[in-house]
C-alpha cells in the first residue's frame, strides 16, 4: 500500500467553479502535510502547507483530519492558470524525506 | 544561485552506459535531497544528505545507483550500467532544514535509455 494516495483524476472543470482533492495517507506517526503544484514537464513548487485547525490562502484552503488520516484542497473560482497537478506530501516523524501521492490532475476549461 | 540547478537538462544515454547528475543546490542549505520521478506518477526518494554526510539512502533502487556531495555542496547522482527502467526525471531540492517546512526543487534532468 502506498503512503500517500490521492485520485489522479483528470478534473475538467470550467472557470469559476470550485474543485476539491482528497488525499489519505497511511502512517498515522505523520507530522507535516503539504500540497505541492507541478506544472508540465516542471518541478514541484510548495503550494501551501496544511496545518491541523485548517489554513487558508486566497482562493485556495486546505484541511486536515489526523483522525481519518485525511488531507484536503479546495480551490474556489479557479482560473485556466490554476491548470496543473496537485500532489499530496507527507513528512513522517522521524523520517528525511517527503512522501507523494501520485498527484490529482486539473483542466479548467475556459 | 537563487535556485536549485540541475544540470544537465536531458540526457539521452545508450543501454549499459554510465551517467552522471549534477545538483546545486541553494547557497547554505544543509539539507539534499534526490528523488526520481516516473512519467505519471509522483516523485520518489532516492537519498538525503545533510552537508556532506548521505544519512539516508534506502531509496536508490540498486547498487547502480550511487550519489555523492564530498563538500557539502554539490552533489551527483551516478548511474552505472543505465536500463531503460531507470528513464526517469531526477529531481534535486534543498532545504535548509531537514525539511519539515518544504523543500526547493530544481528543475530535474531528464533521462532517457535507449
Amino acid at each position: 500500500r502506498k503512503e500517500v494516495e490521492q485520485d489522479p483524476g483528470p478534473f475538467n472543470v470550467p472557470e469559476g467553479a470550485t474543485v476539491a482533492f482528497n488525499c489519505t495517507y497511511s502512517n498515522s506517526a505523520s507530522q507535516s502535510f503539504f500540497w505541492y503544484r507541478q506544472d508540465c514537464r516542471k518541478e514541484p513548487k510548495l503550494l501551501m502547507s496544511v496545518y491541523s485547525s485548517g489554513n487558508e490562502d486566497g482562493r485556495f484552503t486546505a484541511q486536515l483530519n489526523r483522525a481519518s488520516q485525511y488531507i484536503s484542497l479546495l480551490i474556489r473560482d479557479s482560473k485556466l492558470s490554476d491548470s496543473a497537478t496537485y500532489l499530496c506530501v507527507v513528512i513522517q516523524t522521524g523520517a528525511n524525506n517527503l512522501f507523494f501521492g501520485t498527484g490529482t490532475r486539473l483542466t479548467v476549461i475556459p | 544561485g537563487a535556485g536549485v540547478s540541475q544540470s544537465p537538462r536531458y540526457k539521452v544515454a545508450k543501454r549499459g552506459q554510465d551517467v552522471a547528475l549534477r545538483c546545486d543546490p541553494i547557497s547554505g542549505h544543509v539539507s539534499l535531497f534526490w528523488y526520481q520521478q516516473a512519467l505519471g506518477q509522483g516523485p520518489e526518494f532516492l537519498t538525503y544528505f545533510q552537508n556532506e554526510a548521505q544519512l539516508d539512502k534506502s531509496g536508490l533502487p540498486s547498487d547502480r545507483f550511487f550519489a555523492e556531495r564530498p563538500e557539502g555542496s554539490v552533489s551527483t547522482l551516478k548511474i552505472q550500467r543505465t536500463q531503460q527502467e531507470d528513464s526517469a526525471v531526477y529531481l534535486c531540492a534543498s532545504s535548509w532544514d531537514r525539511g519539515v517546512y518544504g523543500y526547493t526543487f530544481g528543475s530535474g534532468t531528464r533521462l532517457t535509455v535507449v
